[in-house]
């Protein structure tokens, strides 16, 4: 079973617009991590926030975590068509960095 | 600095046959986890090599071993393979003194068994 499920499975915008997408997961984690795959190649990796963190910024890329409610979001701003991709939360929940994966969300971002 | 590597690209083989895929880690790191992405879903972990011990191990058969050379490169096995077997496989490499749970992946292998 896979510990995150990614909301909403699929998402077309806009090239410009703003692209968010959510995480929820079942148990308590020492972070989360943000992937991204392009056309079923190998993953990228964006961003980690740890448990005890609330928001983190990268480039064009916002995450937030709310560990009460078990649950995270990946904000991309001002969208850009090379931004297509499946986009995955990862949590890790022991020292020794397993990641446990959702099942993504398919972003396409038309000029 | 080459990155992780993955071989073969691509593979296809026939149910009941056995395949064996590699690994080469990034330049510096010392431990390697194998994954395994069925069509449209995410990845699902295998297990994970550290010293040349398996470390831990996700819910996977028997069927499936693997290995870790002195170099840190890795190698993934499955014997009597099944239709269901046909996947990328992800290999991703982390540094254990880095604590930062980051880890690379390569740009996998994709096994067809028919």
């Amino acid at each position: 079973s896979q510990q995150g499920e990614e909301d909403p499975q699929a998402l077309s915008i806009q090239e410009g617009e703003n692209a968010t997408m959510n995480c929820s997961y079942k148990t308590s984690i020492n972070n989360l991590q943000w992937y991204r795959q392009n056309s079923g190649r190998g993953l990228v990796h964006l961003i980690l926030i740890r448990s005890n963190e609330r928001e983190k910024h990268s480039g064009r890329l916002r995450v937030t975590l709310d560990t009460s409610k078990k649950s995270s979001s990946l904000l991309i701003t001002a969208s850009r068509a090379a931004d297509t991709a499946s986009y995955f939360c990862a949590t890790t929940t022991d020292s020794w960095g397993k990641l446990q994966f959702g099942a993504g969300t398919q972003v396409v971002v038309t000029p | 600095d080459a990155g992780v590597t993955q071989s073969p690209t691509h593979l296809i083989k026939t149910r009941g046959q056995q395949v064996t895929l590699r690994c080469s880690p990034k330049s510096g790191h010392d431990t390697v986890s194998w994954y395994q992405q069925a069509l449209g879903q995410g990845p699902q972990f295998i297990f994970q090599y550290y010293e040349e011990e398996e470390r831990q191990r996700g819910n996977f058969p028997d069927r499936f071993s693997g290995h870790q050379f002195p170099n840190y490169s890795s190698e993934l096995n499955v014997n009597a393979l099944l239709l269901g077997d046909s996947a990328l496989y992800l290999c991703a490499s982390s540094w254990e003194g880095s604590f930062t749970y980051e880890q690379y992946f390569g740009p996998g292998t994709r096994l067809t068994v028919t």
